[in-house]
């Protein structure tokens, strides 16, 4: 079955910096990637989707200078959190689709 | 706009009890309906699925019939296992012409031996 994988599964970083984490479909090509972030025991709120070779479409509320979306291939997308704070820490899970979606295994991120 | 409701949990049982999680949605449309499981630290993994009115989906024991008279797609188990321990969520695509997903806030499941 169509695979998706993230990197890292887990990061903690200082406030202030920026993190990168990675999408990949492993086993097919995905002209369409979405981001979710997940608050412990809460549902899954989607944060963008990303599409192959041109600009994120952002969900309201969600800061597109914060939160930068890169979907440079078809089985590449990569999720950077510009100057995170403590706040930003959360699950971020993403997927990719070929008409159905498939998720990826989660990030966890921590900023302290 | 489109949503979707499920029973709030924690929903604890004892093996072998029978299982009901409730969902209920609100679409424009005819919406896919799907049931995703995540394990502890994990991301989310599709249980089941349903496209259409009537259609039932069913994999590892666990079924879901899209009904549309009732707007409904409860998830049911005859039998849980320890194994069965996870959070359930509810969700539904294309109830308005739109890939996007909409997910219920989840409802934990707790099996005991």
């Amino acid at each position: 079955g169509a695979v998706v994988s993230q990197h890292p599964s887990r990061v903690i970083c200082k406030s202030g910096t920026s993190v990168k984490i990675e999408c990949r479909s492993l086993d097919f090509q995905a002209t369409t990637m979405f981001w979710y972030r997940q608050f412990p025991k809460k549902s899954l709120m989607l944060m963008a989707t990303s599409n192959e070779g041109s600009k994120a479409t952002y969900e309201q509320g969600v800061e597109k200078d914060k939160f930068l979306i890169n979907h440079a291939s078809l089985t590449l997308s990569t999720l950077t959190v510009t100057s995170a704070h403590p706040e930003d820490s959360s699950f971020y899970i993403c997927s990719a689709t070929t008409g159905e979606q498939y998720f990826g295994p989660g990030t966890r991120l921590t900023v302290t | 706009g489109d949503s979707v409701t499920q029973m709030e949990g924690p929903v604890t049982l004892s093996e072998e009890a029978f299982l009901t999680i409730n969902c209920t949605y609100t679409a424009t449309g005819y919406p896919s309906l799907f049931w995703y499981v995540q394990y502890p630290g994990e991301g989310l993994q599709l249980l089941l699925k349903a496209t259409k009115a009537d259609d039932k989906g069913s994999n590892k024991g666990f079924e879901a019939t899209y009904r549309k008279e009732t707007t409904s797609f409860h998830l049911e188990k005859g039998s849980v296992q320890v194994s069965d321990s996870a959070v359930y969520f509810c969700a539904l695509s294309g109830g308005s012409g739109t890939y996007k997903y909409i997910f219920g806030t989840g409802t934990r499941l707790k099996v005991l031996a």
